[in-house]
């Protein structure tokens, strides 16, 4: 059971190029969720989804979209990078919010540099 | 979602509990108290929850304040890996609330 799975682990981008980050998981979740963390910092919530075909804003979603197509992807796409999109990306999944016992569960990050 | 309060950072010994507090006094009765770690580099990994009772499992125990407006999260036996970011955070069950809300949380480091 891999659980939560984030491509690439490290990448870097000059200012203006696009790429996207890719998250999947495997355990039939229906929360999906982008955070990102700046160094010293807490995570911010850039997007959700609390299902397929279903996306909404967090706290800090300027400078990026979403898609969820199916249960298990959730793509965070930056279309022009700038330095201020510096951070490390964590995906998250959880189970539906009525279940009493649901945790996140976090996938290892994305270090992104934009130069 | 109630705000919670937790000190920037703390010492434990090898060996001894690591007990760190969380302020959480706006906390309404459906908020559940959730604890994350994050060890560095690493995605923020959950360890235990609770409402109003004392909850234990097989990383740790959550001490919950009768009026619930604090609680202590307690690691009976902190060893070097345990040494992370600890994060409290106060959620609550059902609603339209789907996010979890991360402060800058406490860092543990444990001494040899």
């Amino acid at each position: 059971n891999a659980g939560v799975t984030q491509t690439p682990k490290f990448r870097i981008l000059k200012i203006g190029q696009s790429m996207t980050l890719q998250c999947t998981q495997d355990m039939n979740h229906n929360y999906m969720y982008w955070y990102r963390q700046d160094p010293g910092m807490g995570l911010k919530l850039i997007y959700y989804s609390v299902g397929a075909g279903i996306t909404d804003k967090g706290e800090v979603p300027n400078g990026y979209n979403v898609s969820r197509s199916t249960t298990e992807d959730f793509p965070l796409r930056l279309e022009l990078a700038a330095p201020s999109q510096t951070s490390v990306y964590f995906c998250a999944s959880g189970r539906a919010l009525s279940s009493y016992n649901s945790p996140l569960h976090f996938g290892n990050g994305t270090r992104l540099t934009v130069t | 979602d109630a705000k919670t309060t937790q000190p920037p950072s703390m010492d434990c010994a090898e060996g001894r509990a690591a007990n760190l507090p969380c302020n959480h006094s706006t906390i309404s009765g459906n908020e559940y108290v959730y604890w994350y770690r994050q060890i560095h580099s690493q995605g923020p990994q959950y360890i235990i929850h609770g409402l109003k009772n004392n909850e234990t499992n097989e990383m740790a125990s959550l001490i919950i304040t009768e009026d619930r407006k604090s609680s202590t999260l307690i690691l009976p036996h902190a060893t070097l890996r345990d040494t992370a970011v600890y994060y409290c955070i106060v959620r609550a069950r059902g609603g339209s609330n789907y996010k979890l809300t991360f402060g800058k949380g406490t860092l543990l480091t444990v001494n040899p």
